[in-house]
């Protein structure tokens, strides 16, 4: 099966800094990557969706400017949180599908950020 | 707008027996698709079951099956033969317009 990789599992920072989580789909092409967040006990709240070589579509209350997607390649994805504070501490999990089981999609294990 | 909706947060089932988890969803769209995740501890998303919503014969999975109502636009999990690796939090999904809409999610314990 199609597998998904985020890198890294679990980050530790200080406040102000920040963050760079790399989505990577392993042996297939994702053309398009979606990134989700994911508070303890709750659902997962999709952040932004992303195409390859263009700009990604943010979900309403999401800052892109905080936020930043980039999707360079059909097999890349990072999300950037930039200027971390400690409430954006939460479990983020991207997503990949694939041109052709675009109604299938297949998750990466999850990054853990925590922000000091 | 889409929503998906899971009215069970908790549910705990007997080992070896069965157990059924509610899903119901409202969408406006005719082409849409359903699935089950699992998500155990580890926090891996996993698939555990997908229906296609022009299909009228329900899927299965070898112990996991739907029963798949499109009138009500209700689509329930039925586990089978419960297992101690079953244990996880399950999420109702819906995919249509390019997007995936998630349920709250169901925490499913399996009592030894």
């Amino acid at each position: 099966g199609a597998v998904v990789s985020q890198h890294p599992s679990w980050v530790i920072c200080k406040s102000g800094t920040s963050v760079k989580i790399e989505c990577r789909s392993l042996d297939f092409q994702a053309t398009t990557m979606f990134w989700y967040r994911q508070f303890p006990k709750q659902s997962l709240m999709l952040m932004a969706t992303s195409n390859e070589g263009s700009k990604a579509t943010y979900e309403q209350g999401v800052e892109k400017d905080k936020f930043l997607i980039n999707h360079a390649s059909l097999t890349l994805s990072t999300l950037t949180v930039t200027s971390a504070h400690p409430e954006d501490s939460s479990f983020y999990i991207c997503s990949a599908i694939t041109g052709y089981t675009y109604n299938e999609q297949f998750f990466g294990p999850g990054t853990r950020l925590t922000v000091l | 707008a889409q929503t998906v909706t899971q009215s069970q947060p908790e549910m705990s089932v007997q080992e070896a027996e069965t157990v059924t988890l509610s899903c119901t969803y409202d969408t406006s769209e005719s082409d849409y698709y359903l699935f089950w995740y699992k998500q155990p501890p580890s926090r891996q998303m996993i698939l555990v079951i997908r229906q296609e919503a022009y299909k009228q014969q329900n899927a299965t999975e070898n112990r996991f099956s739907v029963n798949f109502q499109k009138a009500a636009k209700s689509f329930s999990l039925k586990i089978s033969d419960s297992q101690l690796g079953d244990a996880a939090m399950y999420f109702c999904a819906c995919y249509t317009g390019n997007q995936f809409y998630f349920g709250t999610g169901t925490s499913l314990t399996v009592i030894p």
